[in-house]
C-alpha cells in the first residue's frame, strides 16, 4: 500500500469548510484513497473513498488530483462534532480491509 | 440494528492471565480484522480473516490468537506471552471489496 503524508494538525472555524490535504505520490493504479476519522476513544468511522474521480456523499467531498498523487477531503460546513483525527489511506488490490493507519491529521473545530 | 459489537467496553486483568475479547457482526461481511491502538498512535493490524475457518497474521500477531468458527464472530485472545497487552483493541469487518467498518473498541488494562 502506498505511503500517505498528512499535516499533523489543522484548525477550522465552526461553519466554515475544512480542507484536509493528503499526499500519496507513490499510489499505484489499482489503489483507492480512503478517508476515515476517529473521535476520541471511539472506533474509526468510514467517511468516503475514491479512485480517480471526485466523490461526494452526505458527510464530505473528496477531490483527487488528475495525477492521483494527492487528494483533499472537504467538510463543507464544519461543526464542533467534526473535531477528530482524520486518516487518509491508500490501498487496494487484495488488501481488502488490511488498512495501514499513519498518524493522521488532528482537526480541531473552534466555535 | 446492523453493526459490529465489541464487549466489554473496558476490561481489566492481572498480568499472566489470558483474556478473550469478543467481536460480533451482523453485516454479513466475509472479512474480519483485529487492530490494536496505543495512545497517540495509529492502528496496527493483529490478525485478519477473509473467510470462515481461515485467518492470517497481521503485523503484530505475537502474543495473540484468534478463531473464526462462524462468519459473524471473530474472538481475539490476548495471551500471557503478549509483553505489552494494555491497549485499545478494535475489531472491524468488510465485504471483500468495499469499505471497512469498525466496532466501538475494547480498552484492555493489564496490571
Amino acid at each position: 500500500d502506498a505511503k500517505t503524508t498528512q499535516p499533523p494538525s489543522m484548525d477550522c472555524a465552526e461553519g466554515r469548510a475544512a480542507n484536509l490535504p493528503c499526499n500519496h505520490s507513490t499510489i499505484s493504479g489499482n489503489e483507492y484513497v480512503y478517508w476515515y476519522r476517529q473521535i476520541h476513544s471511539q472506533g474509526p468511522q468510514y467517511i468516503i473513498h475514491g479512485l480517480k474521480n471526485n466523490e461526494t456523499n452526505e458527510m464530505a467531498s473528496l477531490i483527487i488530483t488528475e495525477d492521483r498523487k494527492s487528494s483533499t477531503l472537504i467538510l463543507p460546513h464544519a461543526t464542533l462534532r467534526d473535531t477528530a483525527v482524520y486518516y487518509c489511506i491508500a490501498f487496494g488490490g487484495t488488501s481488502y480491509g488490511k488498512l495501514t493507519f499513519g498518524q493522521g491529521t488532528i482537526l480541531t473545530v473552534h466555535p | 440494528d446492523g453493526g459490529i459489537t465489541q464487549s466489554p467496553k473496558y476490561l481489566f486483568r492481572k498480568e499472566g492471565q489470558n483474556v478473550t475479547l469478543s467481536c460480533e457482526q451482523n453485516l454479513n461481511h466475509d472479512a474480519m480484522y483485529w487492530y490494536r491502538q496505543d495512545p497517540g498512535q495509529g492502528l496496527r493490524l493483529i490478525y485478519y480473516s477473509q473467510i470462515v475457518n481461515d485467518f492470517q497474521k497481521g503485523d503484530i500477531a505475537e502474543g495473540y490468537s484468534v478463531s473464526r468458527e462462524k462468519k459473524e464472530s471473530f474472538p481475539l485472545t490476548v495471551t500471557s506471552a503478549q509483553k505489552n497487552p494494555t491497549a485499545f483493541y478494535l475489531c472491524a469487518s468488510s465485504p471483500t471489496d468495499k469499505a471497512t467498518y469498525f466496532g466501538p473498541g475494547t480498552r484492555l488494562t493489564v496490571t
